[in-house]
């Protein structure tokens, strides 16, 4: 019940494509589904974030879809750039006091020119 | 400028040798984390800490100890005990009821020799 899975685990798309990847959970507990970017070498970063109050959140060219009865979520990037090359990884946890950040498995990106 | 602090950013270890990891934050999070991150998998849970003087195991603590004196450092040693401990380690912290939203820091890579 505490698993998110990730998918794909690599992507290669050409440069100005749509970005994909999906994520999908169990707990239905969970209420804060954010989204991080990791570049080589690098600790990850807060892409994007949402709660199950909403279906779709957009800033720039990042997009989370949100499908509380499928318990699935998804990042799609528009117009993608070689610049989000990348390692992607979809989490999930409960608000409310602490609570743990459970992982997707990362899916990496490739951005070809 | 706040963030957290990771060091050193390599480090070597001959095998049966214990080291530390240091992590510091200036964000004033009360909540602090310890993640290992091997290629092809997510984040692993290490050890967590919400409070000064508190701290939990995560998922994969064998091998691993932490200590929370200070509410800015969560320093992890990794023991003789750890049976693969190569691998990149990621330090994060929150404020603890921010919904699961945490920042992390660069990363420190560790090489068994």
């Amino acid at each position: 019940q505490q698993q998110v899975k990730q998918s794909p685990q690599s992507l290669i798309v050409q440069k100005g494509g749509i970005s994909i990847i999906n994520c999908a959970y169990e707990n239905t507990a969970f209420d804060y589904f954010p989204w991080y970017q990791q570049f080589p070498g690098k600790g990850p970063a807060l892409l994007i974030a949402i709660r199950p109050d909403v279906s779709e959140k957009k800033e720039g060219r990042f997009t989370i879809s949100f499908n509380k009865s499928a318990k699935q979520f998804s990042l799609h990037i528009m117009d993608s750039q070689p610049g989000d090359s990348a390692t992607y990884f979809c989490a999930a946890s409960k608000t409310g006091g602490y609570n743990k950040l459970i992982f997707g498995a990362g899916t990496r990106l490739a951005v070809h020119p | 400028d706040g963030g957290i602090t990771q060091s050193p950013k390599y480090l070597f270890r001959k095998e049966g040798q214990n080291v530390t990891l240091s992590c510091e934050q200036n964000l004033n999070h009360d909540a602090m984390y310890w993640y290992r991150q091997d290629p092809g998998q997510g984040l692993r849970l290490i050890y967590y800490s919400q409070i000064v003087n508190d701290f939990q195991k995560g998922d994969i603590a064998e091998g691993y100890s932490v200590s929370r004196e200070k509410k800015e450092s969560f320093p992890l040693t990794v023991t003789s005990a750890q049976k693969n401990p190569t691998a990149f380690y990621l330090c994060a912290s929150s404020t603890g009821t921010s919904g699961g939203r945490q920042f992390f820091g660069p990363g420190t890579r560790l090489t068994v020799l």
